[in-house]
C-alpha cells in the first residue's frame, strides 16, 4: 500500500515536555511537508522540505523542527512545548514542489498539551 | 489574514440534493485545488483548476474558476453522506500551499 503514515494517531504532554511525532511516504515522492491545523480546522503550512533543502515558515516557534534521514522520512520535533501547540500535525507529501502538484496527507497526530 | 476564504461556515443538505461551496481569494493565481476532509483523516485533493480554465468535472463534483471576480466555487450533485467532510480551496505552488477555513458539509440521510 502506497500512502503517508503517521504515528502515533494521538499524543497527551505536559507544558515543558518534548515530542517527537514520525512520519513515512511510501509514495516516491520527494517532497514533504508538515501542517498544523488548529481546532478550527485552520490549515497552515510549517515546512516545507525537498530532497536536503528545507523552507521553514518565518511564523514557526523556533522549538519545532524537522527532521529527515531520507526522502521517505521527515518527523517533527517539539521542544518543551506549550499549550498553543495542541493542535492537529499533518504530514504531506507530493512529487514536485514548484507546481501545482496534489499533496497527499496523512492521518494526522493529535496534540493535546496540558 | 486567510489569502483564501470559504463560505458559508457550514451547511447541511440530504442526501440526494445538490450542494455548492464558495471559495474567494486575494492573490493572482495560476491555479486552485480543491480538498475533502473527512473526519479523522488527512485532506485529500478533489479537483485542480487552473486559471486558463472556467469549468473542471470529476464525476459528481464541477468546480468553476472565475479569475476576474477571484473567486472559485465546487459544486457536488446526487450527495451521499459520505460527502460528509470539510471542503477546502488551496492557492500557491506546493511548497506554498494556502489553504481556506474550509465549509464543513453534512449530508444528512
Amino acid at each position: 500500500e502506497t500512502a503517508v503514515f503517521q504515528t502515533p494517531n494521538y499524543h497527551v504532554t505536559q507544558v515543558g515536555n518534548e515530542v517527537s511525532f514520525n512520519c513515512k511516504q511510501t509514495l516516491g515522492h520527494d517532497t514533504m511537508y508538515w501542517y498544523k491545523q488548529d481546532s478550527k480546522k485552520l490549515l497552515k503550512i510549517m515546512f516545507s522540505y525537498n530532497n536536503k533543502q528545507l523552507i521553514v515558515n518565518e511564523t514557526v516557534p523556533r522549538r519545532f523542527s524537522p527532521q529527515s534521514s531520507d526522502k521517505a522520512h521527515l518527523n517533527l520535533r517539539i521542544k518543551s512545548v506549550e499549550p498553543e501547540d495542541s493542535a492537529v500535525y499533518l504530514c504531506a507529501s507530493s512529487d514536485d514542489w514548484v507546481n501545482y502538484a496534489e499533496q497527499f496527507f496523512g492521518p494526522g497526530t493529535r496534540l493535546t498539551v496540558l | 489574514s486567510q489569502l483564501a476564504e470559504e463560505n458559508p461556515w457550514a451547511l447541511s443538505v440530504h442526501e440526494g440534493e445538490s450542494v455548492t461551496v464558495n471559495c474567494s481569494y486575494k492573490t493572482s493565481i495560476t491555479a486552485l485545488q480543491w480538498y475533502r476532509q473527512k473526519s479523522g483523516e488527512g485532506p485529500a485533493q478533489l479537483i485542480l483548476i487552473r486559471s486558463n480554465e472556467r469549468e473542471k468535472r470529476n464525476g459528481r463534483l464541477r468546480a468553476t474558476l472565475d479569475t476576474s471576480s477571484q473567486s472559485s466555487s465546487l459544486s457536488i450533485t446526487a450527495t451521499r453522506c459520505e460527502d460528509t467532510a470539510v471542503y477546502f480551496c488551496a492557492t500557491g505552488f506546493a511548497s506554498a500551499l494556502t489553504f481556506g477555513s474550509g465549509t464543513k458539509v453534512i449530508v444528512l440521510p
